[in-house]
């Protein structure tokens, strides 16, 4: 158990909605990552948040959005989506930022119909 | 971006033989992590290496980082079926990591 938890695990929409993804970090880490999966493209870094600011950006696009909450939860939030927005969702967090060890959720399993 | 890249992609070997896995980049990272991730879960960190040249032990598993910290192996002896999963390394970049494109590994009993 990596201390850090996701929710939903699964989640099944229709092109066109809006979806949130909600990530709790383990306790006492200030930073969360979101990192996005598909079968083709590997592990792909989305955005990443450290005690509620944003710190980072990678290949997230306009359509997705992301915050950090006071209590240090983020939740990413997915809008218009599209048949190729399915994938594994991953969120990360660490102690701190730079790039340390990350401590990964069991993911959020996206399918869009 | 900085890329790894990561051979094989897949390997399906036998119960008790030795692998190697290969991560490579033309960037030079500080430190890089090896992860691995089992299905329906999360990748959970293996190691991290930081110095060039640096070996790392994790009972079957060694782990290097080349001398111009570029790429880095992971060597496992006599494998076992416990050791199937997804192998991905991770070079550190300023704020985040870029993860590579993974070797999907499958140990046959």
């Amino acid at each position: 158990d990596s201390g850090v938890t996701q929710t939903p695990k699964h989640l099944i929409t229709a092109t066109g909605q809006r979806v949130t993804l909600r990530c709790s970090p383990r306790s006492g880490d200030l930073s969360v990552y979101w990192y996005q999966q598909s079968l083709d493209q590997g592990l792909q870094f989305l955005i990443q948040y450290y005690n509620g600011e944003e710190r980072a950006k990678g290949n997230i696009l306009e359509r997705f959005s992301a915050q950090q909450f006071p209590d240090l939860h983020s939740e990413l939030n997915l809008s218009s989506l599209e048949l190729g927005d399915s994938a594994l969702y991953f969120c990360a967090s660490s102690v701190d930022s730079g790039a340390q060890p990350q401590h990964f959720g069991d993911g959020t399993r996206l399918s869009i119909l | 971006t900085q890329l790894l890249e990561q051979s094989p992609q897949f390997l399906s070997i036998q119960e008790g033989e030795n692998l190697t896995v290969y991560c490579n980049s033309s960037s030079v990272f500080s430190s890089l992590q090896w992860y691995r991730q089992e299905p329906g879960e999360g990748p959970v960190l293996l190691v991290t290496v930081v110095t060039g040249g640096e070996v790392k032990k994790l009972k079957r598993l060694t782990f290097q980082f080349g001398d111009a910290r570029k790429d880095s192996s992971l060597h496992i002896t006599a494998a076992q079926p416990g050791d199937t999963g997804l192998y991905l390394c991770a070079g550190t970049g300023a704020n985040n990591l870029f993860f590579g494109t993974g070797t999907r590994l499958t140990v046959i009993p």
